[in-house]
């Protein structure tokens, strides 16, 4: 079964808004990571962040951390209708192996 | 650097046959890890090899198999294929933590 769940599910938004999705997951964590995938295509990773870091930031890109609530955010800032995809949060499961558990998934749709 | 290629990238089957994937790593990653991804299951994790040895395998049947060589590429194997099979197969290679993955084999079973 998959490690966490992703809220929302489907979220449509305006070009130049910001988005906001949220991923919850089940056990403790060594880092969790944030992909991008278009129309059943590969993953594109985006970003990492540490169990021992709270927020972190790629060019229009926010991520936090809140492992004593085992839940994570994205945030795109100033969305353009290229953002238009799925967004997956996959975490590890502290045994060091490169397993990943994804997530469910946000469909964004940035409408131009 | 080159990222991570799968072959082929379409692929249809009918029920009862195998089939093989392949994935090429990125140059100088020496783990390559496989997913399956349905749109009932999500993306679930099927194995991971790291210089040619399976270090970690998720919960799918023996019919799915897999191996890695010498130079990083790995493939993976499904015997006796059924409906259920269909989906798409992405092959990912890491570097530390993070894994990086390939453009994905779609499956199709009839």
């Amino acid at each position: 079964s998959q490690q966490g769940e992703e809220d929302p599910q489907a979220l449509s938004i305006q070009e130049g808004e910001n988005a906001t999705m949220n991923c919850s997951y089940k056990t403790s964590i060594n880092n969790l990571q944030w992909y991008r995938q278009n129309s059943g295509r590969g993953l594109v990773h985006l970003i990492l962040i540490r169990s021992n870091e709270r927020e972190k930031h790629s060019g229009r890109l926010r991520v936090t951390l809140d492992t004593s609530k085992k839940s994570s955010s994205l945030l795109i800032t100033a969305s353009r209708a290229a953002d238009t995809a799925s967004y997956f949060c996959a975490t590890d499961d502290q045994t060091g192996a490169n397993n990943l558990f994804f997530g469910t998934g946000t469909r964004l749709t940035v409408i131009p | 650097k080159a990222g991570v290629t799968q072959t082929p990238r379409y692929l249809i089957k009918t029920r009862g046959q195998q089939v093989t994937l392949s994935c090429s790593p990125i140059s100088g990653h020496r783990s390559v890890s496989w997913y399956q991804q349905t749109p009932g299951q999500g993306l679930q994790f099927l194995f991971e090899y790291f210089s040619e040895t399976q270090r970690n395998k998720g919960n799918f049947p023996g019919r799915f198999s897999g191996r890695q060589f010498s130079n990083s590429r790995s493939e993976m194997n499904v015997s006796t294929l059924e409906l259920g099979d269909s989906a798409l197969y992405l092959c990912a290679s890491g570097m530390e933590d993070t894994q990086y993955f390939g453009p994905g084999t779609r499956l199709t079973v009839l």
